[in-house]
C-alpha cells in the first residue's frame, strides 16, 4: 500500500521569506511519480510539479524547487521569495507508475502556508 | 473555459435522501477519477473511469455509492440515504491517458461539489 506523510500540518511566514514543504512517502513500487498540488481558498487543486522516481535530478522552476531524495523517500518543495498569493494547502501526491495502471492518487494530509504581508 | 467542470457547486441535504453529482471532464479526457475530500484531509481516491468502463472501485465506495458514465463523457456519482459521514468535498479529475509503458498524464482537477449532510 502506498502512504504519503507531511508532518507539517501549518507554517506561517512573512512575504519574501523561503517555505520549505516537507514530504515522505512509503511505496512497494520500483516505478512511481510523485507531486505537488495546491489549493487555494476556493478549493480548486492545482497541479504544481511532477518527478518521476528514475529521475532524481533536483530542479527549478521560477520560484518553486524540488528536492527528490529517493534513499530517504523524501520529495520536499520549496517556494522561493514567497507572497501573499502563495497562501494555500499544499498537498504532495504518490501514484504507481505501471503500464495500464490506474494512476490513482495518493495524497497527503496537506500542510497549510499562510504567508502574511 | 475547457476545464472540469463538477455541479453542483454545493449540495445541502437532510440524511436520508439521495443526491447525485456530475462532472464534466475535459472533452478529449479518457479517464475520469472520483476523490472524496473531508475537513482538514488530503483527498481520497474512490474510483475511475477508462472511457465508459469502471476499472477500480475504493473500499470507501460503499454500497449505497454508485458512479457511471455512460458514454465516456460526463459522469454522475450518486450517494443513495445520505449519512452525516457522507458530508465532504467531491472531486472529479480527468486525464488524457495513453497505454504505452510508464508515461503518467496529469490528473486536472474541478471544483469539487461540498456535500453537506444535516
Amino acid at each position: 500500500a502506498q502512504k504519503v506523510t507531511q508532518a507539517q500540518t501549518e507554517i506561517s511566514v512573512v512575504e519574501k521569506e523561503d517555505v520549505t514543504l516537507d514530504c515522505v512517502y512509503e511505496t512497494r513500487d520500483t516505478t512511481y511519480y510523485l507531486f505537488w498540488y495546491k489549493q487555494p481558498p476556493s478549493g480548486e487543486l492545482v497541479f504544481l510539479i511532477r518527478r518521476n522516481s528514475f529521475d532524481e535530478q533536483n530542479e527549478i522552476s521560477g520560484r518553486y524547487s524540488w528536492n527528490f531524495q529517493k534513499s530517504t523517500s523524501s520529495f520536499n518543495f520549496t517556494i522561493t521569495a514567497s507572497q501573499v498569493v502563495d497562501s494555500a494547502v499544499y498537498f504532495c501526491a504518490l501514484t504507481e507508475a505501471k503500464k495500464a495502471a490506474g494512476n490513482k492518487l495518493t495524497f497527503g494530509g496537506g500542510t497549510r502556508v499562510l504567508v502574511k504581508p | 473555459d475547457t476545464g472540469v467542470s463538477q455541479d453542483p457547486r454545493h449540495k445541502i441535504t437532510k440524511r436520508g435522501q439521495n443526491v447525485t453529482f456530475r462532472c464534466d471532464p475535459i472533452s478529449e479526457h479518457n479517464r475520469l477519477y472520483w476523490y472524496r475530500q473531508t475537513l482538514g484531509q488530503g483527498p481520497e481516491f474512490l474510483t475511475y473511469f477508462q472511457n465508459e468502463a469502471q476499472l477500480e472501485k475504493s473500499r470507501l465506495l460503499s454500497d449505497r455509492f454508485s458512479a457511471e458514465r455512460p458514454k465516456g463523457s460526463f459522469s454522475t456519482l450518486e450517494i443513495q440515504r445520505t449519512e452525516q459521514g457522507d458530508s465532504a468535498m467531491y472531486l472529479c479529475a480527468s486525464s488524457l491517458t495513453t497505454l504505452d509503458g510508464y508515461t503518467y498524464n496529469e490528473q486536472f482537477f474541478g471544483p469539487g461539489t461540498r456535500l453537506t449532510v444535516l
